[in-house]
């Protein structure tokens, strides 16, 4: 089902291939940060989170980096594989205290075999 | 595996009609959100709780849109009326949200199937 607007930017990785995803977010006092996968007619699942006080944090196969002067966020994916395709959102809580998590726009992952 | 649950999966309805969404959250979770999602707005925050309570509404058109937390094992959205501009996917998503002092919030969301509505 669609879950994403029709101009949607993609990203095609060749399997195998590592992936990078970016992300830029408004607000400067936004103190946290998570990615998330979103797979057509699904939920989006969490990936991977970071604080402000990072700049970088790694997980499996996946590393989030994080660039406060430039207000930036990347998402590296190691050797990407055919269930890595989906929709990647990234997340900003732009007020401390609140939980208002505000979502980009998202970008589409297509991996080739 | 502890999920969060959404029903309905599909609504069809005709514009003028009750629409009535549930959400069961994940069990221990203290924040429940309630997101859209359309193609050309993307995910859309309308409303979450924390421990029950109503934190934020702003982003939810009041005068046919609320949401409630009954008890903490159920959050509903009503529509009404519903019109075709409100088709879309609705998500909930439940989370434990911790504030650590002066330094914010962390917190996981996990989301649920979402219900996908379509107003005639």
């Amino acid at each position: 089902g669609e879950s994403v607007g029709l101009h949607l930017p993609t990203l095609s990785v060749q399997e195998g291939d590592n992936s990078i995803i970016n992300c830029a977010y408004s607000n400067s006092a936004s103190d946290y940060f998570i990615w998330y996968k979103q797979e057509s007619g699904k939920g989006p699942q969490f990936i991977i989170d970071i604080r402000s006080n990072m700049d970088k944090r790694q997980g499996q196969r996946v590393t989030v980096l994080l660039n406060k002067t430039v207000k930036h966020l990347s998402l590296q994916i190691a050797a990407t594989q055919p269930g890595d395709s989906a929709v990647y959102f990234c997340a900003e809580n732009p007020s401390s205290g609140t939980y208002k998590y505000i979502f980009g726009t998202g970008t589409r992952l297509k991996v080739l075999a | 595996d502890a999920r969060v649950t959404q029903t309905p999966r599909h609504k069809v309805t005709e514009m003028g009609q009750e629409v009535t969404m549930r959400c069961q959250p994940i069990l221990g979770h203290n924040t429940v959100f309630w997101y859209r999602q359309t193609m050309m707005q993307g995910l859309e925050l309308l409303a979450y709780f924390r421990n029950r309570a109503p934190l934020d509404d702003s982003g939810m058109p009041k005068d046919r849109f609320s949401a409630e937390m009954p008890d903490a094992t159920l959050a509903t959205l009503k529509i009404q009326p519903s019109e075709p501009r409100d088709s879309a996917v609705y998500f909930c998503a439940s989370g434990l949200v911790r504030t650590r002092g002066a330094r914010g919030n962390t917190g996981e969301l996990f989301f649920g199937e979402g219900s996908r509505l379509t107003v005639l």
